[in-house]
This record gives C-alpha cells, structure tokens and sequence, in this order.
C-alpha cells in the first residue's frame, strides 16, 4: 500500500514569495490533516479536512496561508507571502476517519531566506 | 489549554539497554495515545498506540504503560539497538477518529553502540 505522498521535499524561497505544497493521502482515507513542525517541536495541527471540507483550520494563519482540497483526495496548502519565520517543516497526514490511527508523509522542509 | 509534556528531551543509551521515555498530558477526555518515531528527514511513523481501556502493550521490544488517573503514559524500549536512534514523539487525543492530536515536545534517543 502506497504511503502519503508529498512534494516538494524541499523548497527554498525568498521572503515575500509564494509557495505551494501538495499532498496525496492513503487511497480511501477521507481525513486529511496538515501539520506544522518547527525544528525541535512537535508535529501542530494547521487544518483538518473530512473529505473536501475543511472542518477544523482554527490554527491556519488565514492573512496567508490557504488550503483546499477540492475533490475530497489530493490537497495543496499555500503561503502567500513566506516569511521568515515561516521556515519549518509541513507535514501532511490522512486516516481512514473513523480510526484514530494518523499516516504522515515525509513532509516538505521549506526555508525561507 | 491542552498540552502534552514529553521527558527527557534527549536520552542517551548503551545499546542493549532499554530506554524509558515518559509523557503528561492533560485533556482529562484524552483516551487515545500514539507514539511516533521520526528518523531524519522523514515523517513520523507510528510504532504503537493504547487506548484508555488498556493499561499496557507490547510489541516485541516496545511496550507502553498508560496511567489515566495520573494522566501519564511511558514509552519502553528494550535491547535498544542502533537503529532505535531517532526522535520519539508521544500523542494525546480524545479520540473518535477525527479528533486532533496534542504532541509532546520529543526525545532525541541516541543508541550507542
């Protein structure tokens, strides 16, 4: 069974600059999560989607960072502007929803400069 | 708000020897608690995971120990090997599938050989 799939790995922008990251989940897994995690921390929760709605993004920086998951599978998270301190590592994560069991991907190290 | 504390940030064993990492949490209503083990430059991947029902489970040389009314639970490795180096990260949630996780802070765990 194939795994959360993400990409980029790595992104290297200048501030100011947009960024996109894209996420697959595990094949019929309806909940979709992204995750930040700073270096040294723990995984936080920035979104959650059950299916194609976002049901829980209380944590997502909404002045610039969006989220969409359109048609309920593949999910792509955006800054727009990076900062600095935006620098860290997003993590993508799915479950099959009705188990409380998380899969995450590899995660994308974004540095921004 | 709710928060899981994680201990000790690192942890330093002769390989061999077990390893004991320890975790508080808070949310009274958690009864879901997973451990993740992050190596570098990956994501987290689950190991094992207890429920509030249970007081402990193995899993070949890993086990965890859940005490609900001290709200604390401890990760257990045993005949630690080189490759158990990595970073652990302990979870909290109140379960039901789709609630958020609450991570601890991490313990960098370093095998020597």
């Amino acid at each position: 069974e194939a795994g959360v799939v993400q990409s980029p790995r790595y992104k290297i922008i200048e501030k100011k600059q947009p960024v996109a990251f894209w996420c697959n989940p595990i094949s019929g897994h309806n909940t979709l999560y992204w995750y930040l995690q700073n270096l040294g921390q723990g995984p936080e929760l920035l979104i959650r989607y059950e299916n194609e709605e976002a049901v829980d993004d209380s944590q997502l920086p909404k002045d610039r960072f969006s989220a969409e998951r359109l048609k309920g599978v593949d999910s792509t998270l955006k800054i727009q502007p990076a900062e600095l301190g935006d620098s860290a590592v997003y993590l993508c994560a799915s479950s099959p929803g009705l188990v409380d069991t998380q899969y995450f991907g590899p995660g994308t190290r974004l540095t921004v400069l | 708000g709710e928060n899981v504390e994680q201990h000790p940030s690192t942890l330093s064993v002769q390989e061999g020897d077990s390893a004991v990492i320890k975790c508080t949490y808070s949310d009274s209503a958690s009864n879901y608690f997973p451990w993740y083990k992050q190596e570098l430059g990956k994501g987290p991947q689950l190991i094992i995971d207890i429920r509030s029902n249970v007081g402990e489970k193995k899993d070949q040389r890993i086990a965890v120990t859940l005490n609900k009314t001290a709200k604390h639970f401890s990760l257990h490795i045993t005949e630690t090997q080189p490759e158990d180096s990595a970073v652990y990260f302990c979870a909290a949630s109140r379960g039901g599938g789709t609630y958020k996780y609450i991570f601890g802070t991490g313990t960098r765990l370093k095998v020597l050989a």
